[in-house]
């Protein structure tokens, strides 16, 4: 079974400033999807940022872009210029390519707070 | 695009009564939808996995006569919490996934936050 392994229930950073958020995962499949989701308060999940296993280059959406590391099984997950807005929880997930494992296995989250 | 609206947002109900959670994709076919409870200051937990037209997989430890998914459609995937206990209250949501199945993101409700009392 995978699993996905968040290792820093909370993190702080201030206002623009970069944080980097961390995430391991186990599997044995070589193909799968890599995901960060934010939670904000509202409770709404809003994807991030997303990864695919066969790509080399390194996912990037604005301010936020991911350090994949295949052999390391490691996703993490960069914020440049951090804003007050991105104040959230974050979880990282994973989603594999074939039945059953298509479902979204989820990390336990980091709670990032954004200080002024 | 790619809109998936749960409803009710929130709901109080009495110890014993039944509750139905519903989710709808808006502007897509969702072939499959799954159903996840989160708990404060938790991560989200699978429950359950429905495609349209099969019975749902139900995830090891969930009770699936305490949690009947029904996914009759395309559009429309019902989670129903019976007899509701107050160890029921929770959070839960739904997600959807359409065409292109494992290259697409799930889309997410924006979840049901249930209290029984």
């Amino acid at each position: 079974a995978q699993t996905v392994t968040q290792s820093q229930p909370e993190m702080s950073v201030q206002e623009a400033e970069t944080v980097t958020l961390s995430c391991t995962y186990d599997t044995s499949e070589s193909d799968y999807y890599l995901f960060w989701y934010k939670q904000p308060p509202s409770r709404q999940m809003i994807l991030v940022i997303r990864q695919e296993a066969y790509k080399q280059q390194n996912a990037t959406e604005n301010r936020f872009s991911v350090n994949f590391q295949k052999a390391a099984k490691s996703f993490s997950l960069k914020i440049s210029d951090s804003q007050l807005g991105d104040a959230a929880m974050y979880f990282c997930a994973y989603r594999g390519y074939t039945g059953t494992a298509s479902k979204l296995t989820f990390g336990t989250g980091t709670r990032l707070q954004v200080t002024l | 695009g790619a809109v998936v609206s749960q409803h009710p947002s929130w709901v109080i109900c009495k110890s014993g009564t039944s509750v139905k959670i519903e989710c709808r994709s808006l502007d897509f076919q969702a072939t499959t939808m799954f159903w996840y409870r989160q708990f404060p200051k938790q991560s989200l937990m699978l429950m359950a996995t429905s495609n349209e037209g099969s019975k749902a997989t139900y995830e090891q430890g969930v009770e699936k006569d305490k949690f009947l998914i029904n996914h009759a459609s395309l559009t429309l995937s019902t989670l129903t919490v019976t007899s509701a206990h107050p160890e029921d209250s929770s959070f839960y949501i739904c997600s959807a996934s359409g065409t292109g199945l494992y290259n697409s993101p799930l889309h997410f409700g924006n979840g049901t936050r249930l209290t029984v009392t």
